[in-house]
């Protein structure tokens, strides 16, 4: 079954520093995300792309957020400047355009973000 | 804005006993009801799902409900078991394709 991948599973970082988190999205899916789950809380949309642009964000993705599709297959999220509150799990996902099933959401297992 | 709340945090119950977790929305756009099963340190992993043209679905000891009309929707799981024990998600999906996740339901299930 085709799985969506994220690079590094475990990222420590220095607070100020940028991190790039890296997906492989399903190879014909269309759509991509980013989530961030804080341990112990729920699942927090961040933002979703499409057609090479940012199609929606939420408050939480500032300008210290940006993402990328830099060639096609890689999905990346950067930070510009880490907090201690980015500290997270951070989960992409992509799906396709179709309809069924489960408009083929797919989630990848996550990279651990720590912040220090 | 759009909103997903789910109740309890906390559920424990007896192996065999039936558990149910609800949950109600506020964009009435929304058209699609995933939940997700989520262990420690693992992404969520898709469980069961409701189109909004539907008002249940069944997968053996799984079953969701969805009331329109009322924006919410239950997950019931019949004769549990302790490895059903985990943290439990609803999430909406609006037009747009994100998804909305509710607080999550801690689920113990004692044997």
């Amino acid at each position: 079954e085709p799985e969506v991948t994220q690079t590094p599973s475990h990222q420590v970082t220095q607070m100020g520093q940028e991190v790039i988190l890296r997906c492989v999205p399903i190879s014909n899916h269309l759509y991509f995300y980013w989530y961030r789950q804080i341990l112990g809380q729920k699942v927090e949309f961040l933002v979703s792309f499409y057609n090479n642009e940012i199609s929606e964000k939420s408050e939480i993705f500032d300008d210290q957020f940006s993402v990328e599709r830099p060639d096609g297959s890689n999905f990346t999220l950067k930070i510009r400047s880490t907090k201690l509150e980015d500290s997270a799990m951070y989960f992409c996902a992509s799906r396709d355009g179709q309809a069924a099933p489960n408009y083929g959401y797919t989630f990848g297992s996550g990279t651990r973000l720590t912040v220090v | 804005g759009e909103n997903v709340e789910q109740h309890p945090s906390t559920l424990s119950v007896q192996e065999g006993d039936s558990a149910v977790i609800k949950c109600t929305y506020s964009d009435s756009a929304s058209n699609y009801f995933p939940w997700y099963k989520q262990e420690l340190g693992k992404r969520p992993q898709l469980i069961i799902d409701i189109r909004s043209n539907v008002g249940e679905k069944k997968d053996q000891r799984i079953a969701v409900t969805l009331n329109k009309t009322a924006k919410h929707f239950s997950l019931h799981i019949t004769e549990t078991q302790p490895e059903d024990s985990a943290v439990y998600f609803c999430a909406a999906k609006n037009q747009g394709g994100k998804l909305i996740f509710g607080q999550g339901t801690e689920l113990s299930v004692k044997p």
